[in-house]
């Protein structure tokens, strides 16, 4: 089955730096890659994806990489805010039938400071 | 999001006690999962469906069971076979951009 690495697992950046998380899948048919930001004790929220036909989508401040070749996708933050700081999950899936299993990376903790 | 109603939002089991969360969605997906997060760790799959009348195992599927009854519900029942059931479970629904529920929170006593 899948199997999705995340790195790293805490990241500490100052208010207005850019952060950087980085993930590897290990199944060349994976095709769509969505993150997930999750604040203490709520539920996972997309924040952007990337299916395997695109390169690079950006959404404000936040952009997302993917390269097939190496089955490594990364997330990018630009500006930090305090309000970024959340727990953060990159996953990788397949569509099966109607379903998309996702694959869950095991989260990095960003705390952005003041 | 807004359209997946789970509870109870907590709940406490005794031990040898069956339980039963429920799942429901007003978004008409075909597709519902449920997903199982361990403090400090990432999301597990524990069982999904695809249509009524269907559900296939996650990767973690023992100790739970599920139905399919109806497209707008997929409740999950966490057996006395569950041996660590403590943990936030989490319904999800969607095809192609899967979006979760607000979660319960199992604790056995």
């Amino acid at each position: 089955g899948e199997n999705v690495e995340q790195h790293p697992s805490t990241l500490s950046v100052q208010e207005g730096d850019s952060a950087v998380i980085k993930c590897t899948y290990s199944d060349s048919a994976s095709n769509y890659f969505p993150w997930y930001k999750q604040e203490l004790g709520k539920r996972p929220q997309l924040i952007i994806d990337i299916r395997s036909n695109v390169g690079e989508k950006k959404d404000q401040r936040i952009a997302v990489t993917l390269n097939k070749t190496a089955k490594h996708f990364s997330l990018h933050i630009t500006e930090t805010q305090p309000e970024d700081s959340a727990v953060y999950f990159c996953a990788a899936s397949r569509k099966t039938g109607t379903a998309s299993k996702l694959t869950f990376g095991t989260g990095t903790r960003l705390q952005v400071t003041l | 999001d807004g359209g997946i109603t789970q509870s109870p939002k907590y709940l406490f089991r005794k031990e040898g006690q069956n339980v039963t969360l429920s799942c429901e969605q007003n978004l008409n997906h075909d597709a519902m999962y449920w997903y199982r997060q361990d403090p400090g760790q990432g999301l597990r799959l524990i069982y999904y469906s695809q249509i009524v009348n269907d559900f296939q195992k996650g990767d973690i599927a023992e100790g739970y069971s599920v139905s399919r009854e109806k497209k707008e519900s997929f409740p999950l029942t966490v057996t006395s076979a569950q041996k660590n059931p403590t943990a936030f479970y989490l319904c999800a629904v969607g095809g192609n951009t899967i979006y979760f529920g607000e979660g319960s929170w199992l604790t056995v006593v």
